[in-house]
């Protein structure tokens, strides 16, 4: 069955570092997002995007946050300048169309700010 | 009023029960809903999708919305140790809606005892 991949499983960064996280959503999808969940707290969403740009972000998507799809296939998630209240579960999520709204999720990257 | 309200729990229940998980949102423009189980550390998995109002059933799973309550419900039949992990309704009123973005409640933690 086709899924979202996120690499890597884990990452580990001091604060004031750059990161980004990995993701390949399903092949045939359209829309994808990225959701982040902090230990203990509800999956919270960070932005959408399609057709190569985004479509709506949050308010927790701030100008330290920027999402991208270098190729036909990786949609990555930078942080620019991480913080300590970084640290999260982020999960990248993909939908085949809006018609049926069926969000399929990655396992997720558990990033550690430190 | 938060957008989304889910009982956190835990709710524990003996094996073979009935389970029955609930929501409540305020957003009229909702239209499609979901549930997704989610184990530890793992990304959130998609069990149910409904649109609109109306009752939907998959195995032991029965989706319920009740567009006219803001009410929805999902029951377990026959509960199994494997079902313990924590379920999130999510919730969104599709691309061209005022509520496009999919939010979640924050989970109800479920405990199936042997």
């Amino acid at each position: 069955e086709p899924e979202v991949t996120q690499t890597p499983s884990h990452q580990v960064t001091q604060m004031g570092q750059e990161v980004i996280l990995r993701c390949v959503p399903i092949s045939n999808h359209l829309y994808f997002y990225w959701y982040r969940q902090i230990l203990g707290q509800k999956v919270e969403f960070l932005v959408s995007f399609y057709n190569n740009e985004i479509s709506e972000k949050s308010e927790i998507f701030d100008d330290q946050f920027s999402v991208e799809r270098p190729d036909g296939s990786n949609f990555t998630l930078k942080i620019r300048s991480t913080k300590l209240e970084d640290s999260a579960m982020y999960f990248c999520a993909s939908i085949r169309d809006r018609v049926e709204e069926k969000l399929f999720f990655g396992s997720g990257t558990q990033l550690s700010v430190l | 009023q938060k957008e989304v309200e889910q009982d956190p729990g835990p709710l524990s229940v003996p094996e073979g029960a009935i389970v029955s998980l609930n929501c409540t949102y305020s957003n009229s423009a909702f239209q499609y809903f979901m549930w997704y189980r989610q184990y530890s550390r793992k990304g959130p998995e998609l069990l149910m999708y409904t649109y609109s109002s109306g009752n939907k059933e998959d195995g032991r799973f029965t989706a319920q919305v009740d567009k006219s309550s803001k009410y929805i419900s999902l029951f377990i039949r026959d509960s199994q140790p494997s079902d313990s992990a924590t379920y999130l309704c999510a919730m969104s009123g599709g691309w061209y809606s005022s509520a496009s973005k999919i939010i979640f409640g924050s989970g109800t933690r479920l405990s199936i005892r042997p």
